[in-house]
C-alpha cells in the first residue's frame, strides 16, 4: 500500500515561491503503472487538481495554474514535488499530493495534506 | 472545457438511502471515480470506474452512470457516512483532471 506524505512550510509571503515535497513510501516513484499528482483546496472550498507527473517526465496542468506550477519528479529519493510560483492569498490551501492509477486517473492513495497560508 | 455539476447538500435519515449525482454533457461516455472526505481529512476513493469498489470499501456504496448523469448511492445509511463526496473525470480531450464541486451528505 502507497504512503505518501507532504512536507514544506506552513506559511508564505505574498509574491514568494512555494516549495512543497511528497514523500513516497510502500512503492517507487519510478512506477509505470502510476503517474503522480497535486491537487488543493482552499479552506471551506472543493478539490482543484494542480497537475500530474509520470515517470517519463510527461507533464499535466490545470490550465488556470499551468503558468505558475511546476511539478517534477525525483527517483533515486522517491519523492516528487510542486513549484508554484507568484504567491497570493487565493493560493491559501490545503495541498495533497496522491498517487494516480491507470488511463482514467484515478487517485488511489493520498497524503494527509498540508495547509499553505499566503500572508505577509 | 468539461464541467461537473453536484448537488451541494442532500440530507437523510439513517438507515435510508442517499443518491449523489454528478453531471456532465455525455458523462456516461467517460470513467468516473468517487471519493468521500471527512472533516479534517484527505479524500478517499470509494467508487472508481463507474461501478467498481477498492477493497474495504461497504458494498452499501454503489455507483452507476449513464447519459448525463452519474450517481453515488448510499444504502442503508449510516451517521459515519456523512462526508463531503466529490465526483471525478479524466478529460481526455483537454488531457486534464476535472472535480465536481462536491456534495455534503448530513445525516440527520
Amino acid at each position: 500500500q502507497l504512503q505518501l506524505q507532504e512536507s514544506g512550510p506552513g506559511l508564505v509571503k505574498p509574491s514568494e515561491t512555494l516549495d512543497l515535497r511528497c514523500s513516497v513510501s510502500g512503492g517507487s516513484a519510478s512506477s509505470t503503472s502510476h503517474y503522480w499528482g497535486w491537487v488543493r483546496q482552499p479552506p471551506g472550498k472543493g478539490l482543484e487538481w494542480i497537475g500530474s507527473i509520470y515517470y517519463t517526465g510527461n507533464n499535466y496542468y490545470n490550465p488556470s495554474l499551468r503558468s505558475r506550477a511546476k511539478i517534477s519528479l525525483d527517483t533515486s529519493e522517491n519523492h516528487f514535488s510542486l513549484r508554484l510560483t507568484s504567491l497570493t492569498a487565493a493560493d491559501t490551501a490545503v495541498y495533497f499530493c496522491a498517487s494516480i492509477r491507470g488511463s482514467f486517473r484515478i487517485f488511489d492513495s493520498w497524503g494527509q495534506g498540508t495547509l499553505v497560508t499566503v500572508s505577509s | 472545457s468539461f464541467v461537473l455539476t453536484q448537488p451541494s447538500s442532500e440530507s437523510v435519515a439513517p438507515g435510508t438511502t442517499a443518491t449523489i449525482t454528478c453531471g456532465g454533457i455525455n458523462i456516461g461516455s467517460k470513467s468516473v471515480h468517487w471519493y468521500q472526505q471527512r472533516p479534517g481529512q484527505a479524500p478517499v476513493l470509494v467508487i472508481y470506474s463507474d461501478t467498481d469498489r477498492p477493497s474495504g470499501i461497504p458494498e452499501r456504496l454503489s455507483g452507476s452512470n449513464s447519459g448525463n448523469t452519474a450517481t453515488l448511492t448510499i444504502s442503508r445509511v449510516e451517521v459515519g457516512d456523512e462526508a463531503d463526496y466529490y465526483c471525478q473525470v479524466w478529460d481526455t480531450s483537454a488531457n486534464r483532471v476535472v472535480f465536481g464541486g462536491g456534495t455534503r451528505l448530513t445525516v440527520l
